[in-house]
């Protein structure tokens, strides 16, 4: 069964403090790898789509990278206005579209 | 240009009510996805519709419905309301039924049954 897994559940950092989030997934051949961001009470906003291992992405203070077996979400000095859930999600490369969401990791950046 | 469109965005039912709630993809978009997300869990598949054909179900029961509209517009349907039906409904539209194509959410309707 293909699923996702993300830890952890929830990270505090301080300001400028370095981490590392991490997504596993199964999934019966992988056609792309998504991570979002979800502020509360609104829908996920797009951060990145990774496609095949070794595959890296960057975005201002965020860094997405691909193995076969994981993705990890690389926050290089975060600031307060970073916390927010993030979300993992894949698609697999036979069957329907749909997106296979993991739970989420709720980050806290303290100032 | 304007997001995915979600509306209303909170909505309050008795249980054995029945809701609908509609969303409008960015202009261009083709493929409308709907999700359930629970508090504290990720968004779940409920359907994905291209140019007005259902491409996907998830395991949801029949009392869940959509459809697909001309202008590429959706409706989510669900009859007989549960408590556990309480949850953000979101919607997501992409230009089209290709995997690389990444999807757009709306900010959703939160549905509470009462």
């Amino acid at each position: 069964e293909d699923q996702v897994t993300q830890s952890p559940e929830a990270l505090r950092l301080q300001e400028g403090e370095s981490s590392s989030l991490n997504c596993s997934y199964t999934v019966s051949g992988l056609r792309g790898l998504f991570w979002y961001r979800q502020d509360p009470g609104k829908g996920p906003e797009f951060l990145f789509t990774l496609y095949s291992a070794g595959e890296e992405k960057e975005k201002e203070r965020l860094k997405a990278t691909l193995t076969k077996k994981e993705s990890f979400l690389h926050i290089t000095a975060p600031k307060p206005e970073d916390s927010a859930t993030y979300l993992c999600a894949v698609q697999a490369s036979s069957g329907t579209y749909k997106y296979i969401f993991g739970t989420g990791t709720r980050l806290k950046v303290l100032a | 240009d304007a997001g995915v469109t979600q509306s209303p965005t909170h909505l309050i039912k008795t249980r054995g009510q029945h809701v609908t709630l509609r969303c409008s993809p960015i202009s261009g978009h083709k493929s409308v996805s709907w999700y359930q997300q629970v508090l504290g869990q990720g968004p779940q598949f409920i359907f994905q519709y291209y140019e007005k054909e259902e491409r996907g179900r998830g395991n949801f029961p029949d009392r869940f419905s959509a459809r697909q509209f001309p202008n590429y517009s959706s409706e989510l349907n669900v009859n007989a309301l549960l408590l556990g039906d309480s949850a953000l409904y979101l919607c997501a539209s992409s230009l089209g039924d290709s995997p690389n194509y990444g999807y757009t959410f709306g900010s959703g309707t939160r549905l509470t049954v009462v």
